[in-house]
């Protein structure tokens, strides 16, 4: 079973709409959190972290950690074509700062 | 941006051949890290390593060998390939640290085993 989950699948959103992406963890150790973005062709890039409770906003995308359950959520407003992409959540443990496990991944389409 | 390239970008073979991946960074990050990537399965961690001649075992290990020859230079090693090991692979670097440092990928190399 994966450490960390994703959902929705897949999520189609029209241009200008707000995507809401969702991240769960099945491992209580899990203290930090990031995004990774992949655009078709390319290795994934980091998108923004998260490691306290409550909201970081940075831009259009607005992170939310909840730590008692252990959820992370993605928003982003206004969005564009150009954020079609496959959206992956990620999270370390305190046990090795060093390895990042990944969920199965979004793919977001913005509809123009 | 730090940068991690990977060679070839796209190989093919045949099931029991013999196939290296390459991937070499020139950020001087510590650790650099082997990740296999599937639909319905995301990322997944095969092998990674925080120095030259450093090799620690990731969560899907079997049937890949990894060697770390330089700071900079970072190998997998399919020595009996199969189809199911047919996959997106990306190499990643970064610096060692408390949780918070960010990952910097490749662009992938594309294998088939036929």
């Amino acid at each position: 079973q994966q450490k960390v989950q994703q959902s929705p699948e897949s999520l189609s959103v029209p241009e200008g709409g707000m995507a809401s992406l969702n991240c769960t963890s099945s491992d209580r150790n899990f203290q930090y959190f990031w995004w990774y973005r992949q655009h078709s062709g390319e290795g994934p890039k980091a998108l923004m972290s998260i490691f306290s409770d409550g909201d970081k906003k940075e831009g259009r995308f607005t992170a939310h950690l909840n730590k008692a359950s252990l959820h992370v959520s993605l928003h982003i407003r206004d969005s564009q074509p150009s954020d079609s992409a496959l959206y992956f959540c990620a999270a370390r443990g305190m046990s090795n700062y060093n390895v990042l496990y990944f969920g199965s991944g979004t793919k977001l389409t913005v509809e123009p | 941006e730090a940068a991690v390239t990977q060679s070839p970008r796209n190989k093919v073979t045949v099931t029991g051949g013999n196939v290296t991946l390459s991937c070499r960074q020139t950020n001087s990050h510590n650790y650099m890290y082997w990740y296999r990537q599937d639909t319905g399965h995301g990322l997944r961690l095969i092998h990674y390593s925080y120095g030259a001649g450093n090799l620690q075992i990731g969560d899907v290990p079997d049937g890949y060998k990894a060697t770390r020859t330089t700071q900079e230079d970072f190998f997998l090693l399919l020595e009996l390939a199969s189809p199911s090991q047919t996959s997106l692979y990306f190499c990643a670097s970064s610096v060692p640290g408390q949780g918070n440092e960010r990952l910097f990928f490749g662009h992938g190399t594309k294998l088939s085993v036929l």
